[in-house]
């Protein structure tokens, strides 16, 4: 079975800067997909970013970024120049092979707050 | 983008009473449906795979006759709550294979509390 841990339960970041959430994961797989996504109070769970394990350039989406180290199992995200909008609890998930039946494994999430 | 639609966004039931969530597929076929359920300010536990056509698969410790799920068409798949506890008062959230962007979108979740 995968297991994601997500070490920071809570972190803050004043507005404009970076700042980077760990995630790590355990597996046997070799192929396997990592997400991120956000979750805002809304709840809305909103997906942010996406790494397949097979790809060695870490994924990219604008102000997100990873550093996605797969000897060392390691997912982790960076926000540069965080924006208020950005506050939202963080959660990093794991999907094996791409199928349609295949679920998310979740980790515990890391609440972020932007400060003004 | 894909989008799942997801309803009621809140119920509020007496103990005893029956709930039904809807989750559709707005504009994709969804042969896989997510229901998860999240407790205040925890992450997601995945309670079942909803498989079109078939009988969904739950994870152990889901009460398989107190949560039902059918999942009839390939645009919705529903989960009843019955004979609702106030334990069962949890957020609730289905998710459905998203094609065009290689992940999994949500549905909106339902707030479900259990008076």
């Amino acid at each position: 079975a995968q297991t994601v841990t997500q070490s920071q339960p809570e972190m803050s970041v004043q507005e404009a800067e970076t700042v980077t959430l760990s995630c790590t994961y355990d597996t046997s797989e070799n192929n396997y997909y990592l997400f991120w996504y956000k979750q805002p109070p809304s709840r809305q769970m909103i997906l942010v970013i996406r790494q397949e394990a097979y790809k060695q350039q870490n994924a990219t989406e604008n102000r997100f970024s990873v550093n996605f180290q797969k000897a060392a199992k390691s997912f982790s995200l960076k926000i540069s120049d965080s924006q208020l909008g950005d506050t939202a609890m963080y959660f990093c998930a794991f999907m094996k092979l791409y199928n349609a039946g295949n679920m998310l494994t979740f980790g515990g999430g890391t609440r972020l707050m932007v400060k003004p | 983008g894909a989008v799942v639609s997801q309803h009621p966004s809140w119920v509020i039931c007496k103990s005893g009473t029956s709930v039904k969530i809807e989750c559709r597929s707005l504009d994709f076929q969804a042969t896989t449906m997510f229901w998860y359920r999240q407790f205040p300010k925890q992450s997601l536990m995945l309670m079942a795979t909803s498989n079109e056509g078939s009988k969904a698969t739950y994870e152990q410790g889901v009460e398989k006759d107190k949560f039902l799920i059918n999942h009839a068409s390939l645009t919705l798949s529903t989960l009843t709550v019955t004979s609702a506890h106030p334990e069962d008062s949890s957020f609730y959230i289905c998710s459905a294979r998203d094609l065009l962007r290689g992940g999994y979108t949500f549905g909106s979740g339902t707030r479900l509390t259990v008076v």
